[in-house]
């Protein structure tokens, strides 16, 4: 089945350091998906990316999509301590019976010291 | 909106009990997922409900069933809880398969 894999699993970071997490999807994917998990707390969407070398920005964080849609990368400038937690990619089925489903990648999980 | 609620937010059941997770969204969702989240696995898709009236495994279905009542709620259910299912259990909502998914707070199950 499907497979997506994260790396890395931890990143840990100074304060003011970049960090950059990357998805790798053993399928093509229609479109991927970014997911935050603060410490406690619940995972919440914070992007889709659908074409083909897309590249979005949400203020210092920056999400690619592969040109073959096979891998995405999430890049976050400048780390702050509000950006602790994990960050998962998230990839829809290939269809047929995997229609209606994510499949989630373990996470990166994030620490930032002051 | 309260978007997706979640209850109970805390258990802790003996082995053998079973419990039902109740789990309801507002924003007139088409689709609602239970998944399993347990440290260093990610989260797990147990079961989910592509549209009112149809369900289908997920990943780790084994030892859950779960029924979508109607459009707006969505329960999972524990018939002999064992202790391998302890574990942080979160509903999901998307407004179609495959689109961005809202999730509910989570509730923390333990089985001793």
């Amino acid at each position: 089945g499907q497979q997506v894999m994260q790396i890395p699993q931890y990143q840990h970071v100074q304060e003011g350091e970049d960090f950059t997490t990357y998805c790798n999807s053993s399928t093509t994917l229609s479109n991927i998906q970014w997911y935050k998990q603060r410490p406690g707390g619940h995972p919440v969407f914070l992007i889709q990316l659908v074409k083909s070398g897309e590249v979005k920005k949400q203020k210092r964080l920056t999400f690619q999509f592969g040109e073959a849609k096979k891998n995405s990368s999430l890049h976050i400038t400048a780390t702050q301590t509000t950006d602790v937690g994990t960050y998962f990619c998230a990839g829809p089925g290939a269809g047929g019976t995997s229609y209606g489903k994510l499949t989630f990648g373990q996470g990166t999980i994030l620490t930032v010291h002051p | 909106n309260a978007g997706v609620t979640q209850t109970p937010k805390f258990q802790v059941l003996k082995t053998g009990q079973s419990m039902t997770l109740q789990c309801a969204q507002d924003m007139n969702h088409n689709s609602m997922y239970w998944y399993r989240q347990d440290p260093g696995m990610g989260l797990r898709l147990i079961y989910y409900s592509a549209s009112e009236g149809t369900t289908d495994k997920g990943e780790v279905p084994n030892g859950y069933n779960v029924s979508r009542l109607n459009k707006r709620e969505f329960s999972l259910r524990l018939e002999s809880a064992a202790p391998s299912q302890t574990s942080v259990y979160f509903c999901a909502s998307s407004a179609r398969p495959e689109a961005e998914q809202y999730f509910g707070p989570g509730t923390r199950l333990t089985v001793t």
